[in-house]
């Protein structure tokens, strides 16, 4: 069973730019979500897609979007960086919230994006 | 909207010694609740949750929490630790409507010592 993959682990931007952050779902999972964890805090809901469409948001702005593709990988991405865009993002993949998998997530390691 | 507070930010305890994480949470409707677990440079890891039933939840490497609904908490024990239980824990709630869109607090750091 292959876990949750994300790419790249590390990377730097400038203000102003894009990125994008790529996520492999967990083998039979089909919902991913995506959160950001700043330095020293909880991880913060950014969005879930399911079926390839957003199902539920979080308080970002429309500059954080999202991509699911057929196959449950998962992009975030991020337009207009800002210095407090700096953390690390975390993919999980889940089967949607039902019975006794409800709320079990399945973390990635995370891309840590720091914002210069 | 609900949210949630862990009391602690950091918890030292020696080696075998007990502990115990506190978390409250807030909500005006029925949720459901989980402790996860982050080891350093790694992604989280579900330790346990509260979906139904019995308030004593058991999960994995020997961790407990139960759901004290009139004190809206879910606190996190442990009788014996070890070095290994080094990490960060996060507790985290949802609504039951809300599929699994999770809701987290910010955090305790548990250092163990030998």
């Amino acid at each position: 069973e292959t876990g949750v993959t994300q790419s790249p682990t590390h990377l730097i931007k400038t203000r102003g730019q894009q990125v994008t952050l790529r996520c492999s779902s967990q083998s039979g999972h089909n919902t991913v979500s995506w959160y950001q964890q700043a330095l020293g805090q909880g991880p913060q809901f950014i969005f879930q897609y399911y079926r390839e469409e957003e199902n539920g948001r979080g308080n970002f702005p429309p500059r954080f979007s999202g991509l699911q593709f057929p196959n449950y990988s998962s992009e975030l991405n991020v337009n207009a960086l800002e210095l407090d865009d700096s953390a690390l993002y975390l993919c999980a993949s889940s089967t949607y919230g039902q019975g006794t998998s409800r709320g079990e997530l399945f973390f990635g390691e995370g891309s840590r994006l720091t914002v210069l | 909207a609900q949210s949630v507070t862990q009391l602690d930010s950091q918890v030292p305890v020696f080696e075998e010694a007990p502990v115990e994480l506190r978390c409250n949470y807030s909500s005006s409707v029925s949720v459901y609740l989980f402790w996860y677990v982050q080891y350093p440079n790694q992604g989280l890891q579900l330790l346990l949750k509260y979906l139904s039933g019995s308030t004593l939840v058991k999960g994995i490497n020997g961790f407990e929490a139960e759901f004290n609904k009139s004190q809206t908490s879910f606190h996190l024990r442990k009788p014996s630790v070890h070095i290994s239980d080094t990490a960060e824990y996060f507790c985290a709630v949802t609504l039951k409507a809300a599929g699994n869109k999770l809701t987290f607090g910010g955090g305790t750091r548990v250092l163990v010592k030998p």
